[in-house]
């Protein structure tokens, strides 16, 4: 079936600070896929998403690509600040956009 | 507008009683989804209803679980007999097409 693997946290940057937050998937025909953030105590979100190949998704200064032949979206952001400090989470949906998950990375950013 | 809100949000049960869940997606959202998220985990798929049709409940644990959205609007998740192992955040979404709106969640604590 359809997974998302992304890396464990806890991810501790200091402000300005270059992120990256990997994420592969495995799904059966060409899903679309997501970043997701959870800041504390507020819902889901959605924070950027791509549909095809070679897509790249942006929102708030953060960007991924979508790469088929990686199996990959990486989550990139220039220079991080203190209010990105949350959970964000990998995602992928097919067929009638079910989502899958992965199991979310927590960044902390630090003045 | 309105988002997706969910009711109540915090729900303490002892072992052995039955729960309810609602949820009140975005007016005229087709889709309707149930996630369950265990702490530090993502969200797991539960079940998908297009309008009143329930299409897929393949994510439900057991057969303790039981959802229903009879006039393809308002959504109740029931869990029987509930046990200590479905403490978790209960997560509703609505769609309708390819964004997922997710409301704040339902707590569930089950002593």
């Amino acid at each position: 079936g359809d997974s998302v693997t992304q890396m464990e946290g806890p991810v501790t940057l200091s402000e300005e600070a270059f992120l990256t937050i990997n994420c592969t998937y495995t799904a059966t025909g060409y899903p679309s896929l997501f970043w997701y953030v959870q800041y504390p105590g507020e819902g889901l979100q959605l924070l950027l998403k791509a549909t095809k190949a070679d897509d790249k998704g942006s929102n708030k200064g953060f960007e991924a690509t979508y790469r088929k032949e990686t199996t990959s979206f990486h989550l990139e952001k220039g220079s991080v600040q203190v209010s990105d400090s949350a959970v964000y989470f990998c995602a992928l949906a097919g067929g009638y956009q079910k989502v899958t998950f992965g199991t979310g990375t927590k960044l902390q950013v630090i003045p | 507008g309105a988002g997706v809100s969910q009711s109540p949000r915090y729900k303490v049960a002892k072992r052995g009683q039955d729960v309810a869940l609602r949820c009140d997606p975005i007016s005229g959202h087709v889709s309707l989804f149930w996630y369950q998220q265990a702490l530090g985990q993502g969200p797991e798929f539960l079940t998908y209803f297009q309008n009143e049709a329930q299409l897929d409940k393949s994510g439900l644990p057991s057969d303790r679980f039981f959802a229903e959205r009879p006039e393809g609007s308002v959504s109740t998740l029931k869990i029987q007999r509930t046990q200590q192992e479905d403490s978790a955040v209960y997560l509703c979404a609505s769609s309708t097409g390819d964004e997922q709106f997710f409301g704040p969640g339902t707590r569930l604590t089950v002593l």
